[in-house]
């Protein structure tokens, strides 16, 4: 079972709607919870940290963690065309490390 | 978040030869990190370098592969040694800071002939 898991996509929304990402993770223990995004030939950037149940808001993106069912979201309101990339969900393994491990990233397209 | 840089930004390289990446940060960091990222694939984590110790590598890879430097709290240095055209890949540095974040360097893109 991979540790990080999410839909490659790609997802494709319209200009102005939600984009809803999701991520499930394995290793119950884990802290933790990031979003980068990553544009095509760049490196990624992170956009979001979570760390507690519940929601976290930032501009138009919001974090939502649920720790009992191992997953993680990352909302994007009215979606712009620049949003276009590749969001990565990471999670710290809890090793005193500060190590992540990353899912293998899901495409987001949105249309003008 | 700390300013990152790495060197150089690409190369191509001839099997069997060896690359140093170099990977420079604006302030002092504890933890540094190597990771590849192969064409249209996600991040895998190289080693973790702390200044002052040996880096801890990843199951898959080995020091006399990936050799690493962690000098002083602001520098790193991976090697890709003895390369083949499977090394060919995006080799990226990150540092660690506030609870668990990571930042990452602009990345090398390599590519071995």
């Amino acid at each position: 079972q991979k540790e990080v898991e999410q839909n490659s996509g790609p997802l494709s929304v319209p200009e102005g709607a939600i984009a809803s990402l999701n991520c499930t993770y394995s290793d119950r223990v884990s802290q933790s919870f990031f979003w980068y995004r990553q544009y095509s030939g760049k490196s990624p950037e992170l956009i979001m940290s979570i760390y507690s149940n519940g929601d976290k808001e930032d501009g138009r993106f919001t974090a939502q963690l649920n720790k009992a069912s191992q997953y993680v979201s990352l909302l994007i309101r009215d979606s712009q065309p620049s949003d276009s990339a590749t969001y990565l969900c990471a999670v710290s393994l809890n090793t005193g490390f500060q190590k992540l491990v990353f899912g293998t990233g899901t495409r987001l397209l949105v249309s003008p | 978040s700390a300013v990152i840089s790495q060197k150089p930004s690409r190369d191509i390289c001839q099997r069997g030869t060896s690359l140093t990446i170099q990977c420079q940060v604006d302030s002092q960091v504890t933890m540094m990190f190597w990771y590849r990222q192969q064409p249209g694939q996600s991040l895998t984590l190289i080693a973790t370098a702390n200044q002052g110790s040996e880096a801890t590598y990843e199951s898959g890879f080995v020091i006399d592969k990936f050799p690493i430097s962690r000098p002083n709290l602001t520098f790193s240095t991976l090697t890709v040694s003895n390369m083949s055209p499977e090394d060919s890949s995006i080799y990226l540095c990150s540092v660690g800071q506030g609870r668990d974040e990571q930042f990452f360097g602009p990345g090398t893109r390599l590519t071995v002939l």
